[in-house]
């Protein structure tokens, strides 16, 4: 099983939209996790990190379930410029690892 | 707003030739990665650094891979006899625990 799965997408919605992408980790010892935005052909870039207690910054929210070893990101109002690739990622410590496993992202395209 | 630079930004090497790929991590992040991308494919986890030595590496990163961070401030990773699988986008990374920040990467084609 891989340590971070998503749905690959695409997921196309219309402007205005909320859209909800979710993560599994298969590693229960992950103790940090984030989301990250990806453009095409660019660096991945730092979303958000993820807390048992939920964050939101502006019309972004993110949540973990760690019983059901789950995470989500939730996108309000979604905009034009919210089309790019989200990466879920599990972060140290990880069992003593000193990585961040990256999920194989799922595609947002918004649609005017 | 500090951030990771890479060099250079694109890189072309005949196969079989060293390339060393360059990053300047911001100042004050203590922890050191690189990742890979091939094209169309996920983000891989190549060799993070702490305290001035190697604190994990992936199965890619064999004896084909270095890396160095020579003068406290660059982070250097060098690919020696280069393959044409090592085609991807390479991204350096930086942090102090609470995420990584990535450069903007260094494609490199082998051909």
């Amino acid at each position: 099983r891989k340590e971070v799965e998503q749905d690959p997408g695409p997921f196309n919605v219309p402007e205005g939209a909320t859209v909800a992408f979710n993560c599994t980790y298969s590693n229960s010892a992950s103790q940090s996790f984030f989301w990250y935005r990806q453009d095409c052909r660019k660096e991945p870039k730092l979303l958000m990190s993820v807390y048992s207690s939920g964050n939101e910054d502006g019309r972004f929210t993110a949540q973990l379930n760690r019983a059901s070893q789950y995470i989500s990101l939730l996108i309000r109002d979604s905009k034009l410029s919210d089309s790019a690739t989200y990466l879920c990622v599990g972060g140290p410590p990880t069992s003593g690892t000193y990585k961040y496993i990256f999920g194989t992202g799922t595609r947002l395209k918004v649609l005017a | 707003e500090p951030e990771v630079t890479q060099t250079p930004s694109h890189q072309v090497t005949q196969m079989g030739q060293e390339v060393i790929l360059r990053c300047v991590p911001i100042s004050n992040h203590l922890y050191f990665y690189w990742y890979r991308q091939i094209l169309g494919q996920k983000v891989e986890f190549l060799v993070s650094f702490y305290n001035n030595e190697i604190s994990e590496k992936s199965e890619i990163f064999d004896d084909q891979f270095s890396v160095e961070r020579p003068d406290g401030s660059n982070f250097t990773l060098k690919i020696r006899s280069t393959k044409l699988e090592d085609s991807a986008m390479y991204f350096c990374a930086s942090g102090q625990g609470i995420g990584a920040f990535f450069g903007q990467g260094t494609r490199l084609t082998v051909v």
